[in-house]
């Protein structure tokens, strides 16, 4: 069984500052898969970033990183030099590789203030 | 590359009535994926095929909503009959296989009356 908490149900920052998106994690699965997809107003589901449990070193993407603490079940990501088109729902997720499930938090709505 | 495509994108209907809704994956990807996503909700799996085999249905109200994936390929999600709460948007999703990247589609906004 897998649960994800994202205990920030909005957070705001400020154009071409940095925010840190909280998630914890709870899983059964000895190897699993960790991601952030972002959801815009009415636009469909993208990837943002992916996390390999087994890899120590954290997952970089442009301005998108990750800080990942595998014995505290954390899995924050970070937004650097935030823009307008930042602005959206991120979902913190995990996935087994056993049969790709992913089980998703509940949210985050970021704003991003001009 | 395109995408996953879903019809219809909006639906209105009222309870008691059958609604169905058709996802059309990407290209060669085995692994096929419907989620309802209430508003303000994380998504959650409704049920999951690989190739045309179901993997996981265990979320699945299987009283009214039923799917299938036949030849592998497109897949449709059938309610039969809807109720007030199941009034959530539809995504379908899609993967090469079972640990690579979900890319998903626009989704279908169901409201029920």
């Amino acid at each position: 069984a897998q649960t994800v908490t994202q205990s920030q149900p909005e957070m705001s920052v400020q154009e071409a500052e940095t925010v840190t998106l909280s998630c914890t994690y709870d899983t059964s699965e000895s190897d699993y898969y960790l991601f952030w997809y972002k959801q815009p107003p009415s636009r469909q589901m993208i990837l943002v970033i992916r996390q390999e449990a087994y890899k120590q070193q954290n997952a970089t993407e442009n301005r998108f990183s990750v800080n990942f603490q595998k014995a505290a079940k954390s899995f924050s990501l970070k937004i650097s030099d935030s823009q307008l088109g930042d602005a959206a729902m991120y979902f913190c997720t995990s996935g087994g590789t056993s049969y790709g499930k992913l089980t998703f938090g509940q949210g985050t709505i970021l704003t991003v203030h001009p | 590359e395109a995408g996953v495509a879903q019809s219809p994108r909006y639906k209105i209907i009222e309870k008691r009535q059958s609604v169905a809704f058709w996802c059309n994956p990407i290209s060669g990807h085995a692994t096929l994926y419907w989620y309802q996503q209430i508003l303000g909700q994380g998504p959650k799996l409704l049920i999951q095929f690989q190739n045309n085999g179901v993997v996981d249905d265990s979320q699945l109200p299987k009283d009214r909503f039923s799917a299938e994936r036949l030849k592998g390929v497109d897949s449709t999600l059938k309610i039969q009959p809807a109720k007030l709460e199941d009034s959530a948007v539809y995504l379908c999703a899609s993967s090469l296989d079972l640990v690579n990247e979900q890319f998903f589609g626009p989704g279908t906004r169901l409201t029920v009356l």
